[in-house]
């Protein structure tokens, strides 16, 4: 089983429509990160969490929010999708004693 | 504010040797992330480096100058596997996230 796994991992929806990513982890990690991938724009950090109680905004946080709701668990919301949203969306976890991040295989989304 | 460039396009040929290089401008370094990354997946760790010099790790090496805000990705003995993007990442300021490059596309023939 992959250790970090994020659902749905491709959706189309239309603008104006809320919608959240969800992102799960089975590595123990406290850490953990969401960011967006656009052709020619590289990785760009959305939010991150260091554990439960603890929110961050990243470079390009605006239309977003999240929820972490437990340790393994931390969900992407878009209140009202817009078409420039259309991305991939990765999840990432990393330990607290080691730099390397852990990817899920991403969320490809389109708004319509 | 932080700042990074590298190439956005490289070909070579199977069983060569290429350098990929990564340039940052960094408010306060933490450290230099390579990532390899398939199309259409997730991006896989590759280094790490946060001192100067060269960290080899089989056929893919890593090297930093922090004085020049330079680094390096060296493959050799290339595969038509190796055919990916590779992300360049620092850590941010505070040393809580990754800002990455936008990424080298390589393409490996044959």
């Amino acid at each position: 089983d992959a250790d970090v796994t994020q659902t749905p991992r491709n959706r189309i929806t239309k603008t104006g429509k809320r919608i959240m990513l969800e992102c799960s982890q089975t590595k123990g990690h406290d850490r953990m990160y969401w960011y967006r991938q656009d052709p020619g724009l590289g990785l760009r950090l959305i939010y991150y969490s260091f554990d439960v109680k603890d929110i961050n905004k990243g470079e390009i946080s605006d239309g977003y929010s999240v929820s972490r709701q437990a340790q393994a668990k931390f969900s992407l919301s878009l209140e009202s999708a817009i078409p420039n949203q259309t991305a991939l969306y990765f999840c990432a976890t990393r330990p607290d004693d080691y730099n390397e991040q852990f990817f899920g295989p991403g969320t490809r989304l389109t708004v319509l | 504010g932080q700042n990074i460039d590298q190439p956005t396009e490289m070909t070579a040929t199977e069983g060569a040797i290429v350098q990929i290089n990564c340039t940052y401008q960094t408010s306060g370094f933490n450290g230099l992330f390579w990532y390899q990354q398939h199309a259409g997946e997730a991006p896989t760790f590759l280094s790490y480096n946060v001192l100067d010099g060269l960290e080899e790790k089989g056929r893919f090496s890593s090297f930093l100058s922090r004085s020049k805000g330079y680094s390096y990705l060296l493959l050799k003995e290339l595969q038509m596997k190796d055919s990916a993007s590779y992300l360049c990442a620092v850590k941010n300021q505070a040393g809580t996230a990754l800002i990455f490059g936008k990424g080298t596309t390589l393409s490996v023939s044959s």
